[in-house]
């Protein structure tokens, strides 16, 4: 298995609403990262995992929770998001040590919030 | 990491070379020259990556300048396929666990 599968692949949401993204790889990788990506712009990255614990933290807002509850599964909690968060979130997983070469990227959730 | 610095837009006629370049003028010895490209509503996707010599894989070829302040990915043949956008990245091998991505170049390959 050499993919990272996210879902749900799109989600629309209000701004009271709580939600989660689910990303999950089984290639043994032991670094996942959640990233954003706004219209026409390059991905930013969100949160770093490395062997199940979070080692950066690109100043999100609170209203973005991760979860690293196994080295196969990364979740990304939402709550009382505004609509400015609608965007596509990319999760990727790469060896830890994060050759460039080894990073793997879902196909994203197109979040919406109304 | 050394920053780059690559045209916003470019075309390209199907079944031609399409050349890629990228400027990275201020790159570091241990500065490794990756690109990356993003087909619409998928996830970014490694294509290759480079040190100080041409680099050729299955994808694309990657050209490097003797100085290393530049590089450039030719796609040999491209096809309506390879319409994306490409991100040049320049950061060592082993520099923790972090991939940022600038700008990149839109490609529009056409008929």
């Amino acid at each position: 298995d050499t993919e990272v599968t996210q879902t749900p692949k799109h989600l629309v949401m209000g701004m009271t609403n709580k939600k989660s993204l689910k990303c999950e790889q089984h290639m043994g990788h032991r670094a996942m990262y959640w990233y954003k990506q706004k219209a026409k712009k390059p991905p930013e990255l969100m949160f770093v995992y490395s062997y199940e614990k979070l080692s950066i933290n690109e100043s999100v807002p609170s209203r973005f929770s991760p979860e690293c509850p196994n080295s196969s599964l990364l979740n990304l909690h939402l709550h009382a998001l505004q609509p400015e968060d609608s965007a596509l979130y990319l999760c990727a997983s790469s060896q830890q040590g994060g050759l460039s070469y080894g990073y793997t990227f879902g196909s994203g959730t197109r979040l919406t919030v109304v | 990491d050394a920053k780059t610095t690559q045209p916003t837009s470019m075309d390209c006629a199907e079944g031609r070379a399409a050349n890629l370049p990228c400027n990275h003028s201020t790159i570091s010895g241990n500065e490794y020259v990756y690109w990356y490209r993003q087909i619409h509503s998928q996830g970014p996707q490694y294509i290759i990556h480079g040190l100080k010599n041409n680099e050729t894989n299955e994808m694309a070829s990657l050209i490097i300048t003797e100085d290393r302040k530049s590089s450039t990915l030719i796609l040999p043949h491209a096809t309506l396929r390879d319409t994306a956008v490409y991100y040049c990245i320049v950061r060592p091998n082993n520099a923790g666990n972090m991939l940022t991505f600038g700008g990149g170049t839109r490609l529009m390959v056409k008929p």
